[in-house]
């Protein structure tokens, strides 16, 4: 089955710092990635599509100056968390897809702004 | 609004049971249909999906779409104790489901008792 690495798992930072999360999709080639978010006891909530090679659409209230995403090639996009506040606390979920096909989830990346 | 009902629960189902699962959607330009268990602090896992009304199966899950009412249910034959979770389900306006991102409830947990 597909496989989607996403990496860290965990991150612990201090608020004003910048964290990048990398989502790779390791045995097919996804033309298209996602990037999800949810808060404790709620659902998953889209962020953001990504492309290869263009940029990101950002769903309504997601700032995209604080949420930067990379998508640089079929297999690797990263988000950047920049200057984060401990409201952005959450759990960080990338997803990978081919045309046609579900859409496969990374394991999450746990992010705490303290 | 795209919106995507879920019963919360706790659904607690006797181990060797059949767990029912139950989902409303809004838009009723979905197309595709998918069912995701997660377990605690872990991201999601794709269960079923399923595009066409009636039922579909897979070993001892069962998909059952009915677009007219806007219904999508998942039922669990010969329920486990480790298929204790919570189940999200996830619409989506194009066929396959990877061309934009997914809507998601916001899950029923369901208890298998052994």
């Amino acid at each position: 089955g597909a496989v989607v690495s996403q990496h860290p798992s965990r991150v612990i930072c201090k608020s004003g710092t910048s964290v990048k999360i990398e989502c790779r999709s390791l045995d097919f080639q996804a033309t298209t990635m996602f990037w999800y978010r949810q808060f404790p006891k709620q659902s998953l909530m889209l962020m953001a599509t990504s492309n290869e090679g263009s940029k990101a659409t950002y769903e309504q209230g997601v700032e995209k100056d604080k949420f930067l995403i990379n998508h640089a090639s079929l297999t690797l996009s990263t988000l950047t968390v920049t200057s984060a506040h401990p409201e952005d606390s959450s759990f960080y979920i990338c997803s990978a897809s081919r045309v046609g096909e579900p859409q496969h989830f990374g394991d999450g990346t746990r992010l705490s702004i303290l | 609004q795209k919106e995507v009902e879920q019963n919360s629960g706790p659904l607690s189902v006797p181990e060797g049971a059949i767990a029912s699962l139950n989902c409303t959607y809004s838009d009723r330009g979905s197309q595709s249909f998918f069912w995701y268990r997660q377990y605690s602090g872990k991201s999601p896992e794709l269960i079923m999906f399923i595009y066409s009304n009636g039922d579909k199966e897979d070993g001892r899950f069962t998909a059952q779409l009915n677009k007219a009412s806007q219904y999508v249910s998942l039922l669990i034959r010969d329920s486990q104790p480790s298929d204790s979770a919570t189940y999200l389900c996830a619409v989506n306006e194009y066929s396959g489901g990877g061309a934009d991102g997914l809507t998601f409830g916001k899950g029923t947990h369901l208890i298998i008792q052994p």
